[in-house]
């Protein structure tokens, strides 16, 4: 069975300062895709980006990038010039077939 | 917004009891799919229908059920509470069950069981 792991339950980041959430991932299949998750004390769960696990290029959208690296089953998001709106719960996900599978989530605070 | 819609937003009941929670989903999406978060299992999928038909079950008991309707909208039964069944219960809903479509999230229901 597939399994998604966050090592780090809270990550603190100043201000326009980068930070980095780890996240690694076990399945035997070749194609599947990779998610990483935004929930804000509000609870709404925002998809913030998403990898297909064909494609070489790491994903970017504005201040979100990954650091996909298949071999070592390994999906990292960085959050550069990070905002005090980037403070929340942030989860990764793995989705082969019809459902997603979901890290523990990484808490992440924003220091002004 | 995301275009899913979940009702009720809150409730509290007691143990032993049954709770309907409800979903509509994106205007032209066919699958639904029901995840709980708690805080001591995360987030878990329970359970996918599409376009009325049971798809896929994840870590659903067998107190729970669900159905998707003709007109597309799904509700999720949970019977013979507990205290351990506190949590938010999501809805997402996406075109289709492939792994190219996206899946787009309700804002959830909270349950609280007392």
């Amino acid at each position: 069975a597939q399994t998604v792991t966050q090592s780090q339950p809270e990550m603190s980041v100043q201000e326009a300062e980068t930070v980095t959430l780890s996240c690694t991932y076990d399945t035997s299949e070749s194609d599947y895709y990779l998610f990483w998750y935004k929930q804000p004390p509000s609870r709404q769960m925002i998809l913030v980006i998403r990898q297909e696990a064909y494609k070489q290029q790491n994903a970017t959208e504005n201040r979100f990038s990954v650091n996909f690296q298949k071999a070592a089953k390994s999906f990292s998001l960085k959050i550069s010039d990070s905002q005090l709106g980037d403070a929340a719960m942030y989860f990764c996900a793995y989705r082969r077939q019809g459902n997603l599978i979901f890290g523990k989530g990484t808490k992440l605070s924003v220091k002004p | 917004d995301s275009g899913v819609t979940q009702t009720p937003k809150h409730l509290i009941t007691a143990t032993g009891q049954r709770v309907t929670l409800r979903c509509s989903p994106r205007s032209g999406d066919l699958s639904v799919y029901w995840y709980q978060q708690s805080l001591d299992q995360g987030l878990q999928f329970l359970i996918q229908y599409y376009n009325g038909e049971e798809r896929a079950k994840g870590n659903i008991l067998e107190r729970f059920s669900a159905q998707q309707f003709p007109d597309l909208h799904s509700e999720l039964n949970l019977s013979s509470l507990e205290l351990g069944d506190s949590a938010l219960y999501f809805c997402a809903s996406s075109v289709d069950s492939g792994t190219f479509y996206e899946q787009y999230f309700g804002p959830g229901t909270r349950l609280t069981v007392t």
